[in-house]
């Protein structure tokens, strides 16, 4: 089957960094996506993986093990504008020909 | 601005109501998607063209239709409406489909059934 956990909720202090894993089950994985979705708008594209390992992308890094079907993606220094849902994709090319399967998300709340 | 645009913004109907969602992808892209995401939900695929051909379809209902047209806009009609069908829709777009591409989300219809 095809599945995808986040946690539903978590909670950071300004300035810190926060964790927000991503656990999946494909027939036929063929990459990992992450979004941002604040409350009422549309999802914005964040990273992209496909191999093994870890990207980069100013603040936000986000990393892959396809052997242990795991991703997460890390937010340093923290603000507040980064209060917002963030979204796990997976690009299945096997039940879901090629279609992103999406986490439920994870609401990130930003504490002063 | 992602470049995709859709329209209307919000839309408010009554039961049993017939309703049509426009996309219009980014330039240059050829695949378009439409989603479902109700409230505190997370995004539910529902179709998905590419260059006026329907590839993949999701958990779209049979009182939900859509299309893609020569220039490349599609069309999302919503028909005996229910109360349950209240949501946003989101449309996206992406330049084939392929592997690596994201997908980029207009800003969405808010359909309110009353």
């Amino acid at each position: 089957g095809q599945n995808i956990d986040q946690p539903t909720e978590m909670t950071a202090t300004e300035g810190a960094i926060v964790q927000i894993n991503c656990t999946y089950q494909t027939s036929g994985f063929n990459g990992l996506f992450w979004y941002q979705q604040h409350a009422g708008e549309a999802p914005t594209f964040l990273s992209y993986n496909v191999l093994d390992g870890l990207e980069e992308k100013g603040r936000f890094s986000s990393f892959l093990s396809r052997s242990k079907g795991y991703s997460y993606l890390l937010l340093k220094e923290l603000q507040m504008k980064d209060s917002a849902s963030y979204l796990c994709a997976v690009r299945d090319k096997g039940e879901s020909n090629y279609q992103l399967i999406w986490g439920a998300g994870t609401k990130l709340i930003i504490k002063p | 601005d992602s470049g995709v645009t859709q329209t209307p913004k919000h839309l408010i109907t009554a039961t049993g109501q017939r309703v049509t969602l426009r996309c219009s992808p980014r330039s240059g892209d050829l695949s378009v998607y439409w989603y479902q995401q109700s409230l505190d939900q997370g995004l539910q695929f529902l179709i998905h063209y590419y260059n006026g051909e329907e590839r993949a379809k999701g958990n779209i209902l049979e009182r939900f239709s859509a299309q893609q047209f020569p220039d490349l806009h599609s069309e999302l009609n919503l028909s005996s409406l229910e109360l349950g069908d209240s949501a946003l829709y989101f449309c996206a777009s992406s330049a084939t489909g392929g592997t690596g591409q994201p997908q980029h989300f207009g800003d969405g219809t808010r359909l309110s059934i009353l």
